[in-house]
């Protein structure tokens, strides 16, 4: 079974410059979540979709920050202007479902330095 | 407020040692994961906990929900145990979202 997917894997830019990621979660997992997590911290949830709605955007700094999953499946998280206290890892996971007892299975991440 | 706190922060072991994470949270919770995370990001899901214990080959996971507590230990840690290990609960107040803790940086010495 392929996992969770993600793209790129590094990103560097300068700040005030656009950044996009994706993440294609494992098939017929109907929860997605992107994660961001700072270096020598604990992921930090941004925003989690069941199929194509948000379930939980509360996190998500909204004025620079957002996501979209419209076809229920693949998922893109943008970030327009990056700032420096960006830089970090972006996690995506999927599960099967919303229950508390699911399991998450993360993808590899997306390295980003902003310069 | 929701919290979830691990100790140590990093911990230095020798090949063979036993070895003991712990986590514990502020309020009730429906479920605790314990996570590993090696070099380069990826994570993979260790155990999921509700109550009790569980095993899977040289790793064990309690919690004590009474006393808002879990632990992970590795008995006869090995260098490929070298990893960060992360304690995530979904508070019962948060609907489907996991609270993570900090980490535990976890080596392993031959």
């Amino acid at each position: 079974e392929a996992g969770v997917a993600q793209s790129p894997r590094y990103k560097i830019i300068e700040k005030r410059q656009s950044v996009a990621f994706w993440c294609n979660p494992i098939s017929g997992h109907a929860t997605l979540y992107w994660y961001q997590q700072i270096l020598g911290q604990g992921p930090k949830l941004l925003i989690q979709f069941q199929n194509n709605g948000v379930v939980d955007d509360s996190q998500l700094p909204k004025d620079r920050f957002s996501a979209e999953r419209l076809k229920g499946v693949d998922s893109t998280l943008k970030i327009q202007p990056a700032k420096l206290e960006d830089s970090a890892v972006y996690l995506c996971a999927s599960s099967l479902d919303l229950g508390a007892r699911e399991t998450q299975y993360f993808g590899p991440g997306t390295r980003l330095l902003v310069l | 407020k929701n919290e979830v706190e691990q100790s140590p922060q990093n911990l230095t072991a020798q090949e063979g040692e036993f070895i003991t994470i712990n986590c514990s949270y502020s309020v009730g919770i429906s479920a605790l994961h314990w996570l590993q995370q090696h070099p380069g990001g990826g994570i993979v899901s260790l155990f999921m906990l509700s109550s009790g214990k569980k095993k899977h080959g040289r790793l064990i996971a309690t919690i004590n929900i009474q006393e808002k507590h879990s632990s992970l230990h590795i008995t006869a840690s090995h260098p490929r145990d070298s990893a960060v290990y992360i304690c995530a609960v979904r508070f019962q107040t948060s609907g489907s979202r996991l609270t993570f803790g900090e980490g535990t940086q976890l080596t392993v010495n031959p």
